[in-house]
């Protein structure tokens, strides 16, 4: 079963605008993870927040953790053309061996010139 | 720099026929990891090592074997594959401390 799930499925949005996407998760976790996938690529590994931290930056991207609530969002600031690419939230549990990750189903970002 | 490489990047197999997905990292990473990602299913992990000669099961590890004989290779081997292995796979690797992890391309593999 997905330890995560992605909120919204889907996502349109005009150049410059803010894109931002929403997971949730259902156990304790160690970390939280956002990659980036390319149509037909690979995953790209954007930003890791750990379980006790709050907030995150990196460029313009903003990633946030509330372990209360289990949920995570991130946020990608002044979108560009080149940030059209589906984003999976991912998490590793405390006492996962192996760094192994249980991904979310993703957000299908499109961002029109 | 390499990273991650996985061969071939697609395959089409018969019912019942087997093979085997390569996949190296030469980043001296313990940790590696099979995945599949299915339409809307984000990904599942298969199999995993968290080093030489030690592997074991993910999620969803029915119909697959893994071995993991140097820290650098990992493959993925369909003993009899069937149209519901259709998928595309992705291998990773890490290191430990629950860092980020480094993902292939994919092996986009077609069961008909």
């Amino acid at each position: 079963s997905q330890q995560g799930e992605e909120d919204p499925q889907a996502l349109s949005i005009q150049e410059g605008e803010n894109a931002t996407m929403n997971c949730s998760y259902k156990t304790s976790i160690n970390n939280l993870q956002w990659y980036r996938q390319n149509s037909g690529r690979g995953l790209v590994h954007l930003i890791l927040i750990r379980s006790n931290e709050r907030e995150k930056h990196s460029g313009r991207l903003r990633v946030t953790l509330d372990t209360s609530k289990k949920s995570s969002s991130l946020l990608i600031t002044a979108s560009r053309a080149a940030d059209t690419a589906s984003y999976f939230c991912a998490t590793a549990r405390p006492s996962a061996a192996g760094n192994k990750l249980t991904f979310g189903g993703g957000t299908r970002v499109l961002v029109k010139p | 720099n390499a990273g991650v490489t996985q061969t071939p990047k697609f395959q089409v197999l018969k019912t019942g026929q087997s093979m085997t997905l390569q996949c190296a990292q030469d980043m001296n990473h313990e940790y590696m990891s099979w995945y599949r990602q299915d339409p809307g299913m984000g990904l599942r992990l298969i199999h995993y090592s968290v080093g030489a000669g030690i592997t074991d099961q993910g999620e969803v590890p029915n119909g697959y074997n893994v071995s993991r004989s140097t820290t650098e290779d990992f493959p993925l081997r369909l003993l009899s594959a069937a149209p519901s292995q259709t998928s595309v796979y992705f291998c990773a690797s890490s290191l430990p401390g629950r860092t980020e992890a480094f993902f292939g391309q994919g092996t986009r593999l077609t069961v008909v």
